[in-house]
């Protein structure tokens, strides 16, 4: 049973506009969100986080809203540039359990076209 | 500062066998996690390492064994090896207050691919 999903294993989107990738959890005890970019023979890096007691995040041209009665949670990033062409992952973590212990999906894989 | 460092890159080994991974800590972080990643997925815990201890598992046997050094490096140990084993195993430290609670961030390492034949 997976506990974190990521149901777009990939998004296409024209640079300049928005990307939307989207996450869906079940497990009730999560209560903190990231969100990590994979480049190619490279680890995931860290792109921002939310935790449950907020409803959205802005970090320059990324925001993660966070829809706790939905158990959803969303990374928007505006404006795309190509250079955002990575998988994404996203991640759920209990605040007790400490974000070393994260629940990740599977990813989705953004290109962003010139 | 330094990242996380892990070596080998690449590995091949035969079923039955054992293998040992390495991690490098970035500086100034206390605790190791590790992750598998197989093709197309999404890394699964394994386990986390603080103070020298393990701090967790994930829903992994216990041929997957690892350690903590004092200078916070640390090693994945997989013993007897099967062909579901193929993955790419990352390392992931953090800096954690107290071991168990705060919203900390992992820094990955690139990854070693282990292939078992």
């Amino acid at each position: 049973d997976q506990q974190v999903k990521q149901n777009s294993p990939s998004l296409s989107v024209q640079e300049g506009r928005i990307s939307i990738l989207n996450c869906d959890y079940t497990n009730s005890m999560f209560d903190y969100f990231l969100w990590y970019k994979k480049y190619p023979a490279e680890g995931p890096t860290f792109l921002i986080s939310i935790s449950s007691i907020k409803d959205k995040n802005e970090d320059g041209r990324f925001t993660v809203f966070l829809n706790k009665s939905a158990k959803h949670l969303s990374l928007h990033i505006v404006p795309s540039q190509p250079g955002d062409s990575a998988v994404y992952f996203c991640a759920a973590s209990g605040w007790r359990t400490n974000a070393g212990k994260s629940t990740f999906g599977d990813g989705t894989t953004l290109t962003v076209k010139p | 500062e330094t990242g996380v460092t892990q070596s080998p890159t690449h590995l091949i080994k035969t079923r039955g066998q054992q293998v040992t991974l390495r991690c490098s800590s970035q500086s100034g972080h206390n605790t190791v996690s590790w992750y598998q990643q197989a093709l197309g997925q999404g890394p699964q815990f394994i386990f986390q390492y603080y103070r020298e201890e393990e701090n967790g598992r994930g829903n992994f046997p216990p041929r997957f064994s690892g350690l903590q050094f004092p200078n916070y490096s640390s090693e994945l140990n997989v013993n007897a090896l099967e062909l579901d084993d193929s993955a790419l195993y990352l390392c992931a430290s953090s800096l954690v207050a107290g071991g168990s609670s705060g919203a900390n961030v992992l820094t990955f390492g690139a990854g070693s691919r282990l292939t078992v034949l």
